[in-house]
């Protein structure tokens, strides 16, 4: 039971470029979020998934789109990088909602944009 | 939104000491959630608590839902304690279509030798 699991662990992109960060979780959990966490700020989220096949802006969702094709899995892509997108990335699994369901994170993903 | 604020910012102690860490949120809630980031950068969830008070072995949380306020106590200190303790709000009503926790900044924990 591997848990949350996120692809790649580092990476280091120049401005402009994309790329696409990899959540996989194997609890045959419904919801699952993506959040950043940025120096002197609390975890703040991105984009989250409701169920396979839906997705919905959170609280910083512009530079970001996110895709859930499958159950276990939330892409999360960068179409065209910024330096404001460094940041540690995490994904986070849940049963159902978070009002009432504990929340399962992945180890993150430190990405910096030059 | 719901904003949540957490205090000591930063706290050190020395070990055996007993530890209290606070937060406060604007929305009444359903639960609040505490979570421990290692100093590795792993988070894990440690409680979610809907009223009254849970234990899990040197840790307690309480919450007071009427107060909008909730603590994080930690018996018996030990270095192996130190982390940041993080606590989140979920949306007040999940079925209005906003999901996910708000998070505050943390307290930066450190327990001395």
């Amino acid at each position: 039971n591997a848990g949350v699991t996120q692809t790649p662990k580092f990476r280091v992109l120049k401005t402009g470029q994309s790329m696409t960060l990899l959540c996989a979780q194997d609890m045959n959990h419904e919801y699952m979020y993506w959040y950043r966490q940025d120096p002197g700020m609390g975890l703040r989220l991105i984009h989250y998934s409701v169920g396979e096949g839906t997705t919905a802006k959170g609280e910083v969702p512009d530079g970001y789109n996110v895709s859930r094709l499958k159950k276990q899995n939330f892409l999360l892509g960068l179409e065209s990088a910024a330096p404001s997108q460094t940041s540690v990335y995490f994904c986070a699994s849940s049963y159902r909602s978070a009002e009432y369901n504990e929340q399962f994170f992945g180890p993150g993903t430190r990405l910096t944009v030059l | 939104k719901n904003e949540v604020e957490q205090s000591p910012q930063n706290l050190t102690a020395q070990e055996g000491e007993f530890i209290t860490i606070n937060c406060s949120y604007s929305v009444g809630i359903s639960a609040l959630h505490w979570l421990q980031q290692h100093p590795g950068g792993g988070i894990v969830s440690l409680f979610m608590l809907s009223s009254g008070k849970k234990k899990h072995g040197r840790l307690i949380a309480t919450i007071n839902i009427q107060e909008k306020h909730s603590s994080l106590h930690i018996t018996a200190s030990h270095p192996r304690d130190s982390a940041v303790y993080i606590c989140a709000a979920p949306p007040l009503y999940s079925g209005g279509g906003a999901d996910g926790l708000t998070f505050g900044k943390g307290t930066h924990l450190i327990i001395q030798p």
